[in-house]
């Protein structure tokens, strides 16, 4: 069966430390996977995009890392901020094609930074 | 490039109505996805549109259903409403590659 596990499930840290989400997957065949953040009461926002060759890719505070091979990846918030208070989603895609069907959601990871 | 937009933001209907959500994709996409969200289940796919055709639909019963306008904008309807039916409804576009997808800012369905 297709899942996406994330965890934790939830967790608070304190403004300026680093914190990892992590994803593992039973997902095949895998295309690629994406780690979203989506503030409260919005749609999610895409941070990264990794194919199956790619083991890591950074945006700005962001780093996501990705092994094919034990199908993890984690997602690294590096001195974080207030606004990185969210719940952070990973998406895998199934690789059948550009069908927006094809996506397996885990149910994220909702992070608390606090003052 | 203005952003894929959902109207309304928020509704509230009761248990048997029946309910219209409204989304128009960023210029140019021409794909039309649908996903349910709720504390409980997190994202959940419904259905996808290309080019006015549905090309996916997920594990949801026929109460739900969706169309898409030849200007790619889309509709969601949802018949009987069921309080389980309350979530966030969100609405993504993608152009016709790899999917790239851009969600809406949601619907807040609310049901009593």
């Amino acid at each position: 069966k297709n899942q996406v596990e994330q965890s934790p499930q939830s967790l608070i840290i304190l403004e300026g430390k680093n914190c990892t989400l992590q994803c593992n997957y039973t997902v095949s065949p895998f295309s690629n996977l994406r780690w979203y953040k989506q503030d409260t009461g919005r749609g999610p926002v895409s941070l990264t995009i990794m194919t199956f060759s790619e083991n890591t890719k950074s945006n700005g505070r962001y780093t996501a890392t990705l092994d094919a091979d034990t199908k993890q990846s984690s997602l690294h918030i590096t001195a974080s901020q207030l606004s990185d208070s969210a719940s952070y989603i990973c998406v895998v895609s199934l690789n059948y094609g550009g069908s927006q069907g094809n996506l397996i959601f885990g149910k994220g990871t909702k992070l608390s930074v606090k003052p | 490039k203005a952003g894929v937009t959902q109207t309304p933001r928020y509704l509230i209907k009761t248990r048997g109505q029946q309910v219209t959500l409204s989304c128009s994709p960023i210029s140019g996409h021409r794909s039309v996805s649908w996903y349910q969200q709720t504390p409980g289940q997190g994202l959940q796919f419904l259905f996808e549109y290309f080019s006015e055709t549905q090309r996916n639909k997920g594990n949801f019963p026929g109460r739900f259903s969706g169309r898409q306008f030849s200007n790619s904008r889309s509709e969601m309807n949802v018949s009987t409403l069921e309080l389980g039916d309350s979530a966030l409804y969100l609405c993504a576009s993608s152009s016709a590659g790899p999917p790239l997808e851009y969600f809406g800012p949601g619907t807040r369905l609310t049901v009593l």
